[in-house]
C-alpha cells in the first residue's frame, strides 16, 4: 500500500517571501499521479497543482511550483510572493493509475502567513 | 464548475441514532468518494463508488455503510453511530478517466465538509 508523508506539520512565512512543504511517499508503482490540495479555513477542498510521474518536468501553476524527484519519491510545494490568502491546511495526495483512482492523503501542513 | 454539495455543514446525533449524510454532485461524475478528516490523521477513504449500485471499501469502513441509488447521489451512512465517529466529513466526485476513454490526471472535486459530533 502507497503512503504519503508530510513531516512539517506546521509552517511559517513572512507576506512576499517563499515557502516550501515537503512531500515524500512510498510506491513500488512506476506510474501515478501526485497532487497538493489547500484547505482554507472555509473547509473547502481546492486542487493547487497536479504532477504525473512520467513528465519530467515540474508542474507550475502561477505562483505555486512543484519539485518532483521520481528518484527520491519527493514531491515538494513551492509557494512564491507568499499572499495573506495562501493560509490553509496543505495536503499532498498519491493516486495510483490503478481502476479505483482512490487517492491517498499525507497528514497534511498548516500554513500561517504573517503580514 | 464542478458543484459538490453535503447536506449538512454541521450535525450533532446521539449515540445509537443512524446518521445519513448526504452528498450530490452535479457533474455526472461516475466516482464518488466519502472521506474522514481527523487532527493529524488527514483524510482517510472510508468508501467510494465508480457507478451506480457499485460500492468499495476504502481504508477504515467498519461502522458505516454507503448507498449509490442514483449517479449523482452518495450516501454515508452511520448504522449505530458513536461517539469515535465525531469527525469532519467530507465528499468527493470525479471522472472516471477508463470509463470516458481518455487518459487524463482528473481531480477530486470536494464538497464543504460536514462537522459531525456524536453525543
Amino acid at each position: 500500500a502507497q503512503t504519503v508523508t508530510q513531516s512539517q506539520p506546521e509552517m511559517s512565512v513572512q507576506e512576499a517571501e517563499t515557502v516550501t512543504l515537503s512531500c515524500t511517499y512510498d510506491t513500488s508503482e512506476s506510474d501515478y499521479y501526485l497532487f497538493w490540495y489547500k484547505q482554507p479555513p472555509s473547509r473547502q477542498m481546492i486542487l493547487v497543482i497536479r504532477q504525473e510521474a512520467y513528465k519530467q518536468q515540474n508542474a507550475t501553476e502561477n505562483r505555486f511550483s512543484v519539485n518532483f524527484q521520481k528518484a527520491a519519491k519527493s514531491f515538494s510545494l513551492k509557494i512564491s510572493d507568499s499572499q495573506l490568502g495562501d493560509a490553509a491546511m496543505y495536503f499532498c495526495a498519491y493516486r495510483s493509475p490503478a481502476w479505483h483512482e482512490k487517492l491517498t492523503f499525507g497528514t497534511g501542513t498548516r500554513l500561517t502567513i504573517i503580514p | 464548475d464542478v458543484k459538490v454539495t453535503q447536506s449538512s455543514r454541521y450535525l450533532v446525533k446521539r449515540t445509537g441514532e443512524k446518521v445519513f449524510l448526504e452528498c450530490v454532485q452535479d457533474m455526472d461524475h461516475e466516482n464518488m468518494f466519502w472521506y474522514r478528516q481527523d487532527p493529524g490523521l488527514g483524510l482517510r477513504l472510508i468508501y467510494f463508488s465508480y457507478d451506480v449500485k457499485m460500492k468499495e471499501k476504502g481504508d477504515i469502513p467498519e461502522g458505516y455503510s454507503v448507498s449509490r441509488e442514483k449517479k449523482e447521489r452518495f450516501s454515508l451512512i452511520l448504522e449505530s453511530a458513536s461517539t469515535n465517529q465525531t469527525s469532519m466529513y467530507l465528499c468527493a466526485s470525479s471522472e472516471n478517466s477508463r470509463v470516458r476513454m481518455h487518459l487524463s490526471n482528473q481531480p477530486q472535486h470536494f464538497g464543504d465538509g460536514t462537522r459531525l459530533s456524536i453525543l
